[in-house]
Formats: C-alpha cells, sequence, structure tokens
C-alpha cells in the first residue's frame, strides 16, 4: 500500500520562504507529484520529480530524496496569493493509481 | 480551450435516489479518474480508467459505478445515494498518449453533492 504524510497546518509571512514537507511509502516509487489548491477549486499542477535532486520552477521548487523516501515543497517570496493547501501525491508502483496525502493548509500573513 | 467539465456543480439529493454527475474531457487523454475530497482524509480515488471499455477500482469504490464508452466521457453514478457520499467529487484526466497516472493530471471543477 502507499502511505504519504504531510503536516496538516503552515503559517508565514509575506514575502518570506516556507518549506513543506512530505514523507511517503511506497510499495514502488513511480516519481512524486506536488498539486496546489485553493479554497472550493481544483487542484492545479506544480512539480512532479522522479530523481533526487532540487527542481527549480520560478518562486516554487520542489526536491526529492528518493533513499530518505521524502519530498519538500520550497515556496519563495511569499506572496498572499499563496494561501492555499498543497498535496503531495505519489502513483502505485504500475502507474495506475494515484495516493494523495492529507495536503498542507498554508496561510500566508501580511 | 482544454478543460475538464463536470455537471452538475452543486447537488442536493436525497438518499436512495439514483444520480450521475458527468464528466467530459477535450483534450484527447486517454486516463480519467474519478476522486471524492473530505476533510481530514484529501483526495481519495474512486475509480479509473486506462481507455475506452476499461475501468478499474480505486481505493473506495464502495457505492459507486462508472463508464467508459467514449475517450471524453466518464461519467459517475450513484445507483442509491446515502449520506455517507456527501463530499466533494473531481473528475481528473491526464496527458495525450499515456494511459498512466504518472502524467500530469487535470482535474475539473468538482462537484459539491450532499445527500440528505
Amino acid at each position: 500500500g502507499q502511505n504519504i504524510d504531510q503536516p496538516t497546518e503552515m503559517t508565514a509571512t509575506e514575502g518570506a520562504i516556507v518549506q513543506i514537507n512530505c514523507t511517503y511509502q511506497t510499495s514502488g516509487f513511480n516519481g512524486l507529484f506536488w498539486y496546489q489548491q485553493h479554497a472550493g477549486e481544483a487542484p492545479t499542477f506544480l512539480s512532479y520529480n522522479v530523481l533526487d535532486g532540487l527542481e527549480e520552477k520560478g518562486r516554487f521548487s520542489s526536491f526529492l530524496s528518493r533513499s530518505k523516501g521524502y519530498s519538500y515543497l520550497l515556496l519563495k517570496e511569499l506572496q498572499m496569493k499563496d494561501s492555499a493547501s498543497y498535496l503531495c501525491a505519489a502513483p502505485d508502483n504500475a502507474g495506475n493509481m494515484l495516493t494523495f496525502g492529507g495536503g498542507t493548509r498554508l496561510m500566508v500573513k501580511p | 480551450e482544454a478543460q475538464v467539465t463536470q455537471n452538475p456543480r452543486y447537488l442536493i439529493t436525497v438518499t436512495g435516489k439514483k444520480l450521475t454527475v458527468t464528466c467530459s474531457q477535450n483534450m484527447n487523454h486517454e486516463y480519467m479518474s474519478w476522486y471524492r475530497q473530505d476533510p481530514g482524509l484529501g483526495l481519495r480515488q474512486i475509480y479509473y480508467s486506462m481507455n475506452v471499455e476499461v475501468t478499474d477500482k480505486g481505493d473506495v469504490p464502495e457505492g459507486y459505478k462508472v463508464s467508459r464508452k467514449e475517450k471524453r466521457n466518464f461519467p459517475l453514478i450513484l445507483e442509491s445515494p446515502s449520506p455517507n457520499q456527501t463530499s466533494l467529487y473531481f473528475c481528473a484526466s491526464s496527458s495525450p498518449g499515456t494511459t498512466s497516472s504518472t502524467d500530469t493530471q487535470y482535474f475539473g471543477p468538482g462537484t459539491r453533492l450532499t445527500v440528505l
């Protein structure tokens, strides 16, 4: 089975940097996704990591360590609009199903 | 515009009254999926479809049915809804040329269902 854990809530200040962690236990490894979801809206894709290391995409970066079963999403220069839930997700070994963590609700304060 | 659409967006119904939530995508995606989202439980996969006439159960399939007669449509059917199926439902589809969930999934806007 798949198990994905992430903190429930985080708070950060506008302009700061925040790191949202995700640990996973999967029967195989087929990459790791991060999605952003604003309240009442659909999740939108942020990143997909397959190899170890940091991938940067503008203000957002995602890191993966396969040996540790660990990933994080790094948000720089936080803006108020970054207040949202951030979902970590992993496909199963066959790539047929996607299991999501419970999501981390990020609140950005002025 | 490339998109996944769901209808209805909001529905209040009563226990036992059959309902269908439609999902349609215009991106020629082969992979489609249904999720439900509940507070504290995150997104959980109900059913998925790798291609036309190919469907399979996800983590929480009980009480739901699906069909995939055409590539673009993947309706979710609740034959006899119960209050524990009150939830926010999302349909999603994956990039063309793939039959797996390992490609980016595009989500529909969601259907908020309340079963009284």
